[in-house]
């Protein structure tokens, strides 16, 4: 897809604040949307996932939200830690479909 | 426990050579699997994914080719490889509900 090709955006954010990843997605139909951490050289973690009748929830140090009016999701990430430093992708699928459908991907770089 | 396999963990090939990689996944029955690659500082490109086995769906034309000779395991070939086949090759898992599990991932360099 279009996103393979393109160098990832970078969030820098200090150390111990609130970092907030964003993420548009495509498709209408999608109903199941998941968060993934990726570490260099490392394949995607699972990190927190929502179905598309809830508008928030909330793992440990991790919030996500949708807003399925606009197609957005967001993954927040409370008093951010150096172990945070990673690429965050976002991922949406429909019940009926086999494929997941990955986001271009954030990279997420802690300031000491 | 859910768990899946890669290997090789590195591979340096010379071009025109053929390639086999191999995942197993364990801990499940007829899940769903799924070859990406993804370049240096890239996203995610889903290359193959099968819902049963011998059952391939290709998502882009390439070099490459897969297989599911068994319920658990699905391999990447290629019979001659190009340089622009060189990256980092994850496999996947889908179990029964939606979420997708990643294997550690073979770093393929062709020279």
């Amino acid at each position: 897809g279009e996103s393979v090709g393109l160098h990832l955006p970078t969030l820098s954010v200090q150390e111990g604040d609130n970092s907030i990843i964003n993420c548009a997605y495509s498709n209408s139909a999608s109903d199941y949307f998941i968060w993934y951490k990726q570490e260099s050289g490392k394949g995607p973690q699972f990190i927190i996932d929502i179905r598309s009748n809830m508008d928030k929830r909330q793992g440990q140090r991790v919030t996500v939200l949708l807003n399925k009016t606009v197609k957005h999701l967001s993954l927040q990430i409370a008093a951010t830690q150096p172990g945070d430093s990673a690429v965050y992708f976002c991922a949406e699928k429909a019940d009926r479909d086999d494929k997941i459908i990955f986001g271009k991907g954030t990279r997420l770089h802690i300031l000491p | 426990s859910q768990t899946i396999h890669q290997w090789p963990a590195t591979l340096v090939q010379p071009v025109g050579s053929p390639l086999s990689l191999e995942c197993t996944v364990e801990g499940t029955s007829n899940p769903n699997l799924y070859w990406y690659r993804q370049a240096a500082g890239r996203g995610l490109q889903l290359l193959f994914y099968s819902v049963g086995i011998g059952q391939i769906s290709s998502e882009v034309p390439q070099n490459l080719s897969a297989s599911r000779p068994q319920d658990r395991q699905f391999i990447l070939s290629s019979k001659k490889l190009l340089l622009s086949d060189s990256g980092f090759y994850l496999c996947a898992f889908t179990p029964e509900y939606n979420e997708q599990f990643f294997g550690p991932g073979t770093r393929l360099t062709v020279l």
